[in-house]
């Protein structure tokens, strides 16, 4: 069974780069779609962008001109970088797995998350 | 202020049945996007209870059910049980801004 493991600096400093990885164990990362997904503490879920292994990556239009998504398959790893940080992006940081049914994948559907790695933004 | 319409939260006593609406809009559930609904317990990763409207996946009991009709959808969960108080979030997709995936604000249940 796949499993997701963030990982990343637990403290950021205002107005500098938020960079986190996920690493992806017990099963292949070819032909999928990856998520991050966060949650500010007491708030709700909110997506940040997806990135498919060849390279392909859609993120969330409120978000778009401070996020990069990158993947190293040959590491088995998603990378996020969020630039220009601020308190607004403390946050519980999640990588998801995309549902796949054979070669066809979702662009919307989860079904596997990592535990999540919380990224305090503070000076 | 999320794109998905829930309560912020709803109760019931146990062996009760609850429901949980999300409203969308034209651009998502009535697009004939698909809604995903996710449980998260306290401090855990959120955990997929249904997909494409009305599926379960393998080990979510049968007591969780989901439908869906127009631009909104529902989360019914019958014979509540104390295990069963955490938040729920609906989930779909969104065609407009050239498309993203959008989230409900969460419902807490809470098991009286």
């Amino acid at each position: 069974q796949v499993q997701l493991q963030e990982s990343g600096p637990g403290l950021v400093k205002p107005s500098e780069t938020l960079s986190l990885t996920c690493t992806v164990s017990g099963g292949s990362m070819r032909n999928s779609f990856w998520s991050w997904i966060r949650q500010p503490p007491g708030k709700g879920l909110e997506w940040i962008g997806y990135i498919h292994d060849s390279g392909t990556t859609k993120n969330n239009p409120s978000l778009s001109s401070r996020v990069t998504i990158s993947v190293d398959t040959s590491r088995n790893q998603v990378s996020l970088r969020l630039t220009s940080v601020t308190a607004a992006d403390t946050a519980l940081y999640y990588c998801a797995r995309h549902a796949c049914r054979g070669v066809t994948c979702s662009l919307y559907l989860f079904d596997s998350w990592g535990q999540g790695t919380l990224v305090t933004v503070s000076s | 202020q999320s794109i998905l319409t829930q309560p912020p939260s709803v109760s019931g006593a146990p062996g009760q049945r609850v429901t949980i609406s999300c409203t969308g809009s034209s651009s998502n559930i009535g697009a004939d996007f698909d809604v995903q609904w996710y449980q998260q317990l306290p401090g855990a990763a959120p955990r997929l209870l249904i997909y494409g409207n009305t599926n379960r996946p393998s080990g979510v009991p049968d007591r969780f059910s989901g439908s869906k009709s127009d631009t909104s959808a529902s989360l019914a969960i019958t014979g509540l049980q104390a295990e069963d108080e955490a938040d729920y979030y609906c989930q779909s997709y969104d065609h407009s801004l050239s498309g993203h995936v959008v989230f409900g604000g969460g419902t807490k249940l809470t098991v009286l």
